[in-house]
């Protein structure tokens, strides 16, 4: 299997900063990454697909990048709304794998 | 806009068989376009991919519930299926069912269901 290690294990930032989420796969995985964002008690949501691709909806405060194994997710103006649980999803082989998550908080 | 909801039983017994049904709403799963699939959360721990099913009933799974796992689709309901045997306190988690799209990312999903291995 593929595995995900995603860091930090969790931040803690201010309104309006810039914060970046990193992810790594234990091996390549081209630009099969999709990022998801979970708040408390809620569904996982998508934010980024193929590793740079903003699902339709998402803020524009929003990026990714990243190919191989490193991958990224920047958000590049914290907002109050934007505490929640980021998870990393790699799609370039069964069994798709998650990473552990980052936990972002204002 | 397509919707999903999980539905089942929150509670099983030890060496029983896991249920849980994934209605979906303003789409079919009799495209083909799309994957079908259950993914779950244990309590505290990072997210599982449990399997798909396609429209034509092929099913992919993965390896590590590969013996216990059974995903099943019912085009007349609109719905899809998942059942877990032999389920131990290890397999309470919330469970999500979630439609895969083009390569392979989960979206949208059910709002999940949690469902506790206890007897």
């Amino acid at each position: 299997d593929i595995q995900m290690t995603q860091s930090p294990s969790s931040l803690s930032a201010s309104v309006g900063d810039k914060v970046t989420l990193t992810c790594r796969a234990s091996q390549s995985i081209s630009t099969y990454l999709n990022w998801y964002q979970q708040k408390p008690g809620k569904a996982p949501d998508l934010l980024i697909y193929a590793a740079s691709s903003l699902q339709s909806g998402v803020p524009s405060g929003f990026s990714g990048s990243g190919s191989g194994t490193d991958f990224t997710l920047t958000i590049s103006s914290l907002q109050p709304e934007d505490s929640a649980t980021y998870f990393c999803q790699q799609s370039f082989t069964t069994p798709w794998t998650f990473g552990q998550g980052t936990k972002v908080e204002i | 806009q397509v919707q999903l909801q999980e539905s089942g039983p929150g509670l099983v017994k030890p060496s029983e068989t896991l249920s849980l049904t994934c209605t979906v709403s303003g789409g079919s799963v009799s495209s083909g376009n799309y994957y079908w699939s259950w993914i779950r959360q244990p309590p505290g721990k990072r997210l599982e991919w449990i399997g798909y099913i396609y429209y034509s009933g092929n099913t992919d799974y993965s390896p590590s519930l590969k013996s216990r796992v059974t995903i099943s689709l019912d085009t007349s309901k609109n719905q899809f299926s998942l059942n877990l045997s032999s389920v131990t306190a290890a397999d309470t988690a919330v469970y999500y069912c979630a439609r895969v799209q083009t390569a392979n990312w989960f979206d949208p999903w059910g709002q999940g269901t949690l469902v506790t291995v206890s007897s």
